[in-house]
């Protein structure tokens, strides 16, 4: 499978817990997105890599989530000391270099549960 | 900043032909796409235009307007599988890169 992959697919944590989440993109895209989902909306742009480096944080990622790419490849999103309104599905995606197409290319999801 | 509208739902009989709609407005405009999302799953890529006009691709066309701001899907010949929330998500250049924002998304129910 080529597509981009997140792990775990699905994680039920107890408030005040920490979280963290891979995000592994298709091999050769520099560029990664995450975004945060919740029932019934559309995805919310969290954060964007371009190879390493982090470009944009929106600021709806708070003090409280952190996100890496720190060889240019996978990525992670680690949130700290969950709270029941993190409860969303965390989409990664990719997308190739700039000129070498615009299409954005979604995993599966991570479901985060905060109970 | 960027405003993305379109339809929250949308009902329409199978073997019909159903329009999505969606407005935006937004600087540094720089390509649209459409996406399919089922329940529970993550988008798929449908459509992406950066030039005003009609692109075919099937059963699905869609268009773009920059100057008015406006793009529709089109989904032809509707089956059952079709029903799905729909997401409009606008490329705007921003700081050198593209920034994708995506809107709330048309649920489509397809009816026998």
């Amino acid at each position: 499978d080529t597509g981009v992959s997140q792990d775990p697919r699905h994680k039920i944590t107890k408030r005040g817990q920490n979280v963290t989440f891979r995000c592994d993109p298709i091999s050769e895209h520099n560029r990664l997105y995450w975004y945060r989902q919740t029932l019934g909306q559309g995805p919310e742009f969290l954060t964007y890599f371009q190879n390493e480096a982090q470009l944009e944080k929106s600021r709806l990622l708070s003090d409280r989530f952190s996100a890496e790419r720190p060889k240019g490849s996978f990525s992670t999103l680690e949130i700290q000391r969950t709270e029941q309104g993190d409860s969303a599905m965390y989409l990664c995606a990719s997308s190739p270099r700039p000129g070498s197409g615009n299409t954005i290319y979604f995993g599966e999801g991570s479901w985060l549960t905060v109970v | 900043g960027q405003n993305i509208d379109q339809p929250t739902e949308m009902t329409a009989t199978e073997g019909a032909i159903v329009q999505i709609n969606c407005t935006y407005q937004t600087s540094g405009f720089n390509g649209l796409f459409w996406y399919q999302q089922h329940a529970g799953e993550a988008p798929t890529f449908l459509s992406y235009n950066v030039l005003d006009g009609l692109e075919e691709k099937g059963r699905f066309s869609s268009f773009l307007s920059r100057s008015k701001g406006y793009s529709y899907l089109l989904l032809k010949e509707l089956q059952m599988k079709d029903s799905a929330s729909y997401l409009c998500a606008v490329v705007m250049n921003s700081g050198g890169y593209q920034k994708v924002t995506f809107g709330t998304g048309t649920k489509l129910q397809v009816i026998p």
